[in-house]
């Protein structure tokens, strides 16, 4: 049992470029959540699918998009990065049948901007 | 966007001393939840409270639902070098509804001389 895993650990990018986050799960979740981290800002949320078919905007989504492949899998892509959008990207996944589920989260990807 | 106030940022303690950390808010939750980040890692969970006034340990550690459901704490005893990361509390369920949705707090980074 993997958990929670995200590609890639690390990437470098310039301004304008494009790159697609990828994460899986293979705990059977029904939800699944991207967020950032930046210094003294804690995590903060992009997007969310609370179900297979669905997704939901979250506190910070300009610039970011997503798509739920499957019940498995939820990708965050960044059609033209930003500076700004230089961070710690976490995934995270919860069953979500019932409220006190809690939110696992994968290892990180740190995003570099040029 | 909304997080949440924690306190203190940071605190830096000698080894066997004890720890307290607390989080504010002014929303109500339903849930209140406390993260431990090692470095490089992402968050794992710690402690879940679902009851207003609740008081749960999980060994060294202990938190609290703050009765008026807008705050929470945490303390470590007896701290080791093994506690040094940063710690976050985080909020769900507010009155305004968003069940799957999780607020957190910006972090205490928590560092231990042996």
């Amino acid at each position: 049992n993997a958990g929670v895993t995200q590609t890639p650990k690390f990437q470098v990018l310039k301004t304008g470029q494009s790159m697609t986050l990828q994460c899986a799960q293979d705990m059977n979740h029904n939800s699944m959540y991207w967020y950032r981290q930046d210094p003294g800002m804690g995590l903060r949320l992009i997007y969310y699918s609370a179900s297979e078919g669905t997704t939901d905007k979250g506190e910070v989504p300009n610039g970011y998009n997503v798509s739920r492949l499957n019940k498995r899998e939820f990708s965050l892509r960044l059609e033209s990065a930003a500076p700004s959008q230089t961070s710690v990207y976490f995934c995270a996944s919860r069953a979500g049948r019932v409220f006190y589920n809690e939110q696992f989260f994968g290892p990180g990807t740190r995003l570099t901007v040029l | 966007g909304q997080q949440l106030n924690q306190s203190p940022q940071s605190m830096f303690i000698q080894e066997g001393e004890d720890v307290s950390m607390n989080c504010t808010s002014s929303s109500i939750f339903n849930t209140w939840l406390w993260y431990k980040q090692d470095p490089g890692e992402g968050p794992v969970l710690l402690i879940a409270l679902y009851k207003a006034g609740e008081l749960t340990s999980n060994g060294r550690l202990t938190a609290q639902f703050g009765i008026t459901r807008k705050d929470s704490f945490l303390n470590i005893s007896a701290s080791i070098p093994s506690d040094v990361g940063i710690y976050f509390c985080a909020g769900q369920g507010s009155v305004s509804g968003a069940t799957n949705k999780l607020i957190f707090g910006t972090g205490t980074l928590l560092a231990v001389q042996p």
